[in-house]
């Protein structure tokens, strides 16, 4: 039982480069969420997916698009990456419809140059 | 605005010397409020969930308390295993989903 994987685990890429972040969970959790790190500002959601087929906007969505492509993939795209994208990126999932906890991936750590 | 905010932000401890961390919430109609250990590379590992007020969770050194308005993480004689960042969230009203609103963070360093 993996949990939620991600990949790749390092990522560095050039301004104006896009490049997509994959997610798998293993749980049969409805939700998924993709969030960002960044000092001194906490987990900040970009997106996330309450069922297979849905997708919302969280907190910081701009230059970002996801994919929910079955109930255990829920994949996130930059199309044209910015510095400030530089950030350590989690994917999470998590049951629906009351209050359950989120389980989080190891993170990938981009850096866009 | 729902807003979460921990302190302090970073705490150094002698080996056994207990202490508290605190997070402190501002949402219209909590469901829930989660406590997370976040290690140094990694992603964050789930502690407790703590519903309404005067609830109480415990693991091993660490005890979580909840009121209306904050919650605490008590550490009793902590070691340097303890040592990382502990993370608060919470889980807003009705219409919230099952989204988390998250705290900065405290950053727990233990000596020995």
């Amino acid at each position: 039982n993996a949990g939620v994987t991600q990949t790749p685990k390092f990522q560095v890429l050039k301004t104006g480069q896009s490049m997509t972040l994959q997610c798998a969970q293993d749980m049969n959790h409805n939700s998924m969420y993709w969030y960002r790190q960044d000092p001194g500002m906490g987990l900040r959601l970009i997106y996330y997916s309450a069922s297979e087929g849905t997708t919302d906007k969280g907190e910081v969505p701009n230059g970002y698009n996801v994919s929910r492509l079955n109930k255990r993939e829920f994949s996130l795209r930059l199309e044209s990456a910015a510095p400030s994208q530089t950030s350590v990126y989690f994917c999470a999932s998590s049951e629906w419809g009351g209050v359950y906890e989120q389980y989080f991936g190891p993170g990938t750590r981009l850096t866009v140059t | 605005e729902d807003q979460v905010t921990q302190s302090p932000e970073a705490l150094r401890l002698q080996e056994g010397e207990s202490s508290s961390l605190n997070c402190s919430y501002t949402v219209s109609g909590l469901r829930g409020l989660f406590w997370y250990r976040q290690d140094p590379g990694k992603g964050p590992e789930f502690l407790f969930t703590l519903y309404s007020a005067g609830e109480e969770k415990e693991k091993e050194r660490l005890k979580a308390t909840l009121t209306k308005k904050e919650s605490f993480l008590h550490i009793t004689a902590p070691k340097p295993e303890d040592s990382a960042t502990y993370l608060c969230a919470v889980q807003a009203g009705a219409g919230s989903g099952g989204k988390l609103i998250f705290g900065q963070g405290t950053e727990l360093s233990v000596k020995p």
